[in-house]
């Protein structure tokens, strides 16, 4: 089946230090990717998207993602973590076959150490 | 930019009872809506999704006389939770198709006792 894999359920990371959010899909057509991010007890917010074009992206919160075609990656990261990042990320491919169902990775929750 | 609006926020209600919950697309039209459920500390799962003036079309293993879905208008979709059990305590977020993303509602947190 056509899906996202999130490594590391948890992250935890220093504040100031580098996050780097895990993310490859896996499909032999590269699909639209979205990182959305979840704060508790709320929906989710999006934080970025690959369609096509420039495969580094640059998103809200000083978070960015770069598409690796080579690698079916789609890594999340920010150069220095914030007490306020603290929280659900998912990685989301979308598969543009008509169909417009939006399925999410398992997500990865991100910790900041202060 | 789109917003969805998805009320009530929380609810609580007892074993037996009906619960409807409201997502709304507030300055644009949405001819698919989509539900979600999520587990505490778990992504979020598609139950069904939600066509304006048709049938919704449920996943796989989603009970379809439990979980009602009604899209009557562009702007509203309607999820009830039918004779509601403990076990369908849950997250429930709606989400519709906005221009190049997808537009998420604040999520409704059902409670059953």
């Amino acid at each position: 089946a056509q899906s996202v894999t999130q490594l590391g359920s948890h992250v935890s990371v220093s504040e100031g230090a580098l996050v780097l959010l895990r993310c490859n899909y896996s499909s032999s057509v590269p699909p639209y990717l979205f990182w959305y991010v979840q704060y508790p007890n709320q929906g989710l917010q999006l934080l970025l998207k690959y369609t096509t074009g420039a495969t580094l992206v640059k998103g809200i919160n000083g978070f960015e993602a770069e598409f690796k075609k080579s690698e079916t990656s789609f890594h999340l990261t920010k150069p220095s973590a914030h007490m306020s990042d603290a929280a659900e990320y998912f990685c989301a491919p979308h598969y543009n076959f008509g169909n417009e169902k939006l399925t999410f990775g398992t997500g990865t929750r991100l910790t900041i150490i202060p | 930019g789109a917003v969805v609006s998805q009320h009530p926020s929380r609810v609580i209600c007892k074993s037996g009872t009906s619960v409807k919950i409201e997502c709304r697309s507030l300055d644009f039209q949405a001819t698919t809506m989509f539900w979600y459920r999520q587990f505490p500390k778990q992504s979020l799962m598609l139950m069904a999704t939600s066509n304006e003036g048709s049938k919704a079309t449920y996943e796989q293993g989603v009970e379809k006389d439990k979980f009602l879905i009604n899209h009557a208008s562009l702007t509203l979709s309607t999820l009830t939770v039918t004779s509601a059990h403990p076990e369908d305590s849950s997250f429930y977020i709606c989400s519709a198709r906005t221009p190049g993303a997808y537009t998420f509602g604040s999520g409704t947190r059902l409670t059953v006792v």
